[in-house]
């Protein structure tokens, strides 16, 4: 069965860093380009950040360039997102999200490739002194 | 950027009746690479439609997607009780960023 589960949210004051993990089980990790999606507090779903199945690209929300960082362990089946410059504006849920396309050498496509089929439950993130 | 515009906000409807949401885009989506998923509270998302009008594995066949272009939309044949939630469509694959709209509640009338 094809899982995610995040963990690694908490509460943080402003300014500070946070790692947010995602462990990915029953599918083979590495062919997948995988995603961080957020929710804020009483708002809609917006994309985090994109990385390739091979690590070699990734993309981010405009609001999150130069403070997050997306990376994967393929060894170890886990998605990274290291946040630092954290303001009250990123407290939300932050959920990890895999493909349903595979990507592979030669693909051509530096983005995401397909839509997102498998979620996980979400870590909750609080910005606040 | 493309913008993606959900209406209506907010769909009162009773189980049975037909429900159609709407998904608009700023810009035209290449290859439709647009998705549909339904939210619940506490819960993650769920994957119903991609590309446009292919339903995800294990979706049921009341949910249906259509559309081109810019114009999608999704269509319920008939609201099941466990249907009532928000909607959000998404656009994926073009160029970043990536997009979803501002989500239709699907609310019991």
């Amino acid at each position: 069965q094809e899982q995610l589960v995040e963990s690694g949210g908490g509460v943080v004051p402003p300014g500070g860093s946070l790692r947010l993990s995602c462990a990915a089980s029953g599918f083979t990790f590495s062919f997948y380009g995988m995603n961080w999606v957020r929710q804020a507090p009483g708002k809609g779903l917006e994309w985090v950040a994109f990385i390739r199945y091979d690590g070699s690209h990734q993309y981010y929300g405009d609001s999150m360039k130069g403070r997050f960082t997306v990376s994967r362990d393929n060894s170890k089946s886990t998605l990274y997102l290291q946040m630092s410059g954290l303001r009250a504006d990123d407290t939300a849920v932050y959920f990890c999200a895999k493909e349903n396309a595979p990507d592979y050498p030669g693909s051509g496509t530096y983005f995401t490739r397909g839509a997102f089929d498998i979620w996980g439950q979400g870590t909750v993130v609080t910005v606040s002194s | 950027e493309i913008v993606l515009t959900q209406s209506p906000g907010t769909l009162s409807l009773s189980p049975g009746d037909r429900a159609t949401l709407s998904c608009r885009a700023s810009q035209s989506i290449g290859r439709n690479y647009l998705a549909w998923y339904q939210h619940k509270s506490g819960q993650a998302p769920r994957l119903l439609i991609y590309g446009a009008s292919s339903r995800a594995i294990g979706i049921p066949d009341r949910f249906s997607g259509s559309g081109s272009g810019t114009d999608f939309t999704l269509t319920i044949s008939s609201l099941e009780p466990e249907d009532f939630a928000l909607y959000y469509c998404q656009q994926y694959g073009t160029s970043p960023p990536l997009t979803f709209g501002g989500g239709t509640k699907v609310e019991i009338k």
